[in-house]
């Protein structure tokens, strides 16, 4: 089975709030986690990235903090906007392979 | 996805027929890769190369083929032993020394008559 996943697959947000998606991995000797966005009809889009000796990483506007003792992985989006609309996945390498939970599907709502 | 090409966007498969996907890259990337997406789910890696004439399985090889004779270029083979290929099909690359990083096309649509 696949070793990535994500707590929940679907995700409402208000325009303006903060989005939290969670995703839980079970491989302890993945070292390199990424989250992916990707919109309907095309290929994924690189966000943010987090290596295993870091505990979190912020980007414009978003921020992913890694929990090595649960392994849990959160993407933070901050003042979400309608074109945070699209479905997020996060990814972690190991064994030279990304592998890919299913996606959480973020709705923002005017 | 500037800079990887993946053709035909739509594509539809006969019964008993094999078609192939295309994938093109001008990044000057080593490593190339092809997975599958179904509804609802994760992305599957089906084949990945790290080098020119060099390819490797993925978690789902089985049904499809691949080649890879330029840097370029790695398209995929979807045969007829595949028995359920409808699925969105996205080509990845990633440079030497940073497999981790993948860069995605934009997709190809498969969906059998």
């Amino acid at each position: 089975g696949e070793s990535v996943g994500l707590h929940l697959p679907t995700l409402s947000v208000q325009e303006g709030d903060n989005s939290i998606i969670n995703c839980a991995y079970s491989n302890s000797a993945s070292d390199y986690f990424i989250w992916y966005k990707q919109e309907s009809g095309k290929g994924p889009q690189f966000i943010i990235d987090i290596r295993s000796n870091m505990d979190k990483r912020q980007g414009q506007r978003v921020t992913v903090l890694l929990n090595k003792t649960v392994k849990h992985l959160s993407l933070q989006i901050a003042a979400t906007q309608p074109g945070d609309s699209a479905v997020y996945f996060c990814a972690e390498y190991n064994d030279y392979k990304l592998s890919f939970g299913a996606g959480t599907t973020v709705t923002v709502r005017a | 996805d500037g800079g990887i090409t993946q053709s035909p966007k739509y594509l539809f498969r006969k019964e008993g027929q094999n078609v192939t996907l295309s994938c093109e890259q001008n990044l000057n990337h080593d490593a190339m890769y092809w997975y599958r997406q179904d509804p609802g789910q994760g992305l599957r890696l089906i084949y990945y190369s790290q080098i020119v004439n060099d390819f490797q399985k993925g978690d789902i090889a089985e049904g499809y083929s691949v080649s890879r004779e330029k840097k370029e270029s790695f398209p995929l083979t979807v045969t007829s032993a595949q028995k359920n290929p409808t699925a969105f099909y996205l080509c990845a690359t990633s440079p030497m020394g940073s497999n981790e990083k993948l860069f995605f096309g934009s997709g190809t649509q498969l969906s059998v008559l």
